[in-house]
């Protein structure tokens, strides 16, 4: 079945600086998506990104299908963007199996 | 929008006990799917639907496990004789049909000791 390697696994960050997180897949996907799970345990939507670029306020993502890998931007972070992030992607034949990725724990110190 | 409600938020019991989880999808979203999160394994899909009929279930891990959705409205992920291995957070998710976007609940902690 398809691979999802996220990097790095942890990341620590001084409030205000900006951050990249990749994403990497082994074959096509018809579906990717970022989401943030917020020390509460919430899983929260961040992107339907299985191509091209979109940007939400401080976030930004881009996937670029053919070279299989999507990132997502963070920039000026704060300390409630704090958490761990997982880009999840169906590549099963457009069923809607989402497979995950071990995700990145983000830590922002103010 | 309400978003995907599960019930409870939080369950505790014996080993050999049955448990019953709940989950109410989105209004008008075709597709429902059960995840399993872990510290060993992470988030993993247990089963989907769509339009109420289970189209994947080979993610369940074993007999002891079933789910069902009586209507499009409502699925019930069940798990008898509990152990205490099926300790973890079950997350139900849905979406408007295949490959579109997923949006989960918050999620049920499940204690089994």
């Amino acid at each position: 079945g398809i691979q999802v390697e996220q990097s790095p696994p942890d990341l620590i960050l001084q409030e205000g600086a900006n951050s990249t997180l990749r994403c990497n897949f082994s074959d096509s996907v018809n579906n990717l998506q970022w989401f943030h799970q917020n020390p509460w345990g919430q899983l929260i939507n961040l992107f339907y990104i299985p191509s091209g670029t979109k940007q939400n306020g401080r976030l930004s993502a881009t996937t670029v299908a053919t070279e299989r890998y999507s990132l997502l931007y963070i920039s000026s972070s704060q300390t409630t963007d704090s958490g761990v992030y997982f880009c999840a992607v169906d590549g099963s034949g457009n069923t809607g199996k989402l497979i995950f990725g071990q995700g990145t724990t983000l830590q922002v110190k103010p | 929008d309400a978003g995907v409600i599960q019930s409870p938020r939080h369950e505790v019991t014996e080993m050999g006990q049955e448990v019953t989880l709940r989950c109410k999808p989105i209004s008008g979203h075709n597709s429902l799917f059960w995840y399993r999160q872990t510290m060993m394994r992470g988030l993993e899909l247990l089963i989907y639907f769509n339009n109420n009929v289970p189209i994947d279930d080979s993610g369940m891990p074993e007999d002891r496990f079933s789910a069902k959705m009586p209507n499009a409205s409502f699925s019930t992920l069940k798990i008898q004789p509990s152990e205490p291995r099926d300790s973890a957070v079950y997350f139900c998710a849905s979406s408007p049909g295949y490959s579109y976007e997923q949006y989960f609940g918050p999620g049920t902690r499940l204690t089994v000791t």
